[in-house]
């Protein structure tokens, strides 16, 4: 069964330091999305990504967050400066429609220390 | 305010016991709900949707009831079993331009024994 993979399961880093996380979406899905979740709360929206570009974003995803689809495969979410407040995991989604199931990775813990 | 919640942050019940966790939306104009189970350590996974056209949806031990006179949505799992044990959360979509966001509530941790 097909499934969204993320890498690195585990990522630390300092403060105020750059870092890329990493999705391979279901092959023939077209829309990628990213959540986050804060230990012990809910799951929350980031943005939402077609054809190639944001269709959607929240609050949470300012000007520190960007995301790309560098090739036909991967799917990313730099953060420019960490701070202690993105500590969260991070889940990467997809789905085939606009209005369908959203397939979840396993999720990428980040730890900002 | 919150768009998605549960009523219970916790339910424990015994093995091969009915299962019941409630869920309350705020937006009636949402049109898709949809059950996520999360395990320690992974990633939400799919249990069961429901579309606003409908008011009971059953799969496998599952079934969700949705009533949007009271924007009120459901989660029955039939024959609870200790592999249910997980956080359950509810989602509804938010439709924009060329996609959907989950807006999703803070979770039910089901607790089952033997």
């Amino acid at each position: 069964e097909p499934e969204v993979t993320q890498t690195p399961s585990h990522q630390v880093t300092q403060m105020g330091q750059e870092v890329i996380l990493r999705c391979v979406p279901i092959s023939n899905h077209l829309y990628f999305y990213w959540y986050r979740q804060i230990l012990g709360q809910k799951v929350e929206f980031l943005v939402s990504f077609y054809n190639n570009e944001i269709s959607e974003k929240s609050e949470i995803f300012d000007d520190q967050f960007s995301v790309e689809r560098p090739d036909g495969s991967n799917f990313t979410l730099k953060i420019r400066s960490t701070k202690l407040e993105d500590s969260a995991m991070y889940f990467c989604a997809s789905s085939r429609d606009s209005n369908g199931e959203q397939y979840f990775g396993p999720g990428t813990r980040l730890t900002v220390t | 305010g919150e768009s998605v919640g549960l009523h219970l942050p916790t339910l424990s019940v015994q093995e091969g016991d009915n299962s019941i966790i409630n869920c309350a939306y705020s937006n009636s104009a949402s049109d898709y709900f949809i059950w996520y189970k999360q395990e320690s350590g992974k990633g939400p996974q799919f249990i069961i949707d429901i579309r606003s056209n409908m008011d009971k949806r059953q799969g496998q031990r599952v079934t969700v009831l949705l009533n949007k006179t009271v924007k009120h949505l459901s989660l029955q799992i039939a024959a609870t079993q200790p592999g249910d044990s997980a956080v359950y959360f509810c989602a509804e979509n938010t439709r924009f331009r060329a996609g959907t966001a989950l807006i999703f509530g803070k979770g039910t941790t089901l607790s089952v024994s033997s």
